[in-house]
């Protein structure tokens, strides 16, 4: 990846569960983005957090930053089958450009 | 509302070949990022263009060239096509301002090079 790794990189829980999935990357960041992928089509952006913002939340996902270890997590809680999908981080620094992770393949299990 | 639009959404193109895609922001976003996705693959940043001059480089071919137009829509030009270049191409665009500016994707053009 251009960024860093995202881990795991796959996860398979039951419905109802909660998902955490976990990404790291190299260098500052001006913020950092969690999108989703269902297979084949484009990224929806889910969530963007600052790097001056340690915990933000919206509807059943909270993320995480830790610009300390270079780190954020997306919790997805009580997860459904349509939660299915790849979910990767991206970081910006400067504005103009903006580095993907790895991806994580969450599957959720009916 | 209006999103990222890219066309076409589908390529097959031979090796050596050249091919355009295209693709118009959400009106009033300044900055257009192009990606390359190869199957199974995380986006790999290409290049990206602030307000019509081309802003940062990233894992772009040299045989691959982009501009951004008046009107604010971008073309990604690619000429003597590879195998390797078959991957999905997406167009994303923002509204730089301040600290964090939320990029929105288009759907992807799927380039398959035969």
């Amino acid at each position: 990846s251009q960024q860093g790794e995202e881990d795991p990189q796959a996860l398979s829980i039951q419905e109802g569960e909660n998902a955490t999935m976990n990404c790291s990357y190299k260098t500052s960041i001006n913020n950092l983005q969690w999108y989703r992928q269902n297979s084949g089509r484009g990224l929806v952006h889910l969530i963007l957090i600052r790097s001056n913002e340690r915990e933000k939340h919206s509807g059943r996902l909270r993320v995480t930053l830790d610009t300390s270890k270079k780190s954020s997590s997306l919790l997805i809680t009580a997860s459904r089958a349509a939660d299915t999908a790849s979910y990767f981080c991206a970081t910006s620094y400067n504005n103009n450009d903006m580095r993907f992770g790895a991806g994580t393949r969450l599957t959720v299990k009916p | 509302a209006a999103g990222v639009i890219q066309s076409p959404r589908h390529l097959i193109k031979e090796k050596r070949e050249t091919a355009t895609l295209k693709c118009y922001p959400i009106p009033r976003h300044d900055t257009v990022y192009w990606y390359q996705q190869g199957p199974g693959q995380d986006p790999q940043f290409l290049i990206s263009f602030y307000e019509k001059m081309q802003s940062d480089k990233g894992s772009i071919p040299d045989r691959f060239s982009a501009q951004q137009f008046s009107d604010y829509h971008s073309e990604l030009n690619m000429s003597s096509l590879e195998l390797g270049d078959s991957a999905l191409y997406f167009c994303a665009s923002s509204l730089l301002s301040g600290l964090g500016n939320t990029i929105y994707f288009g759907e992807g053009s799927w380039l398959t090079v035969v």
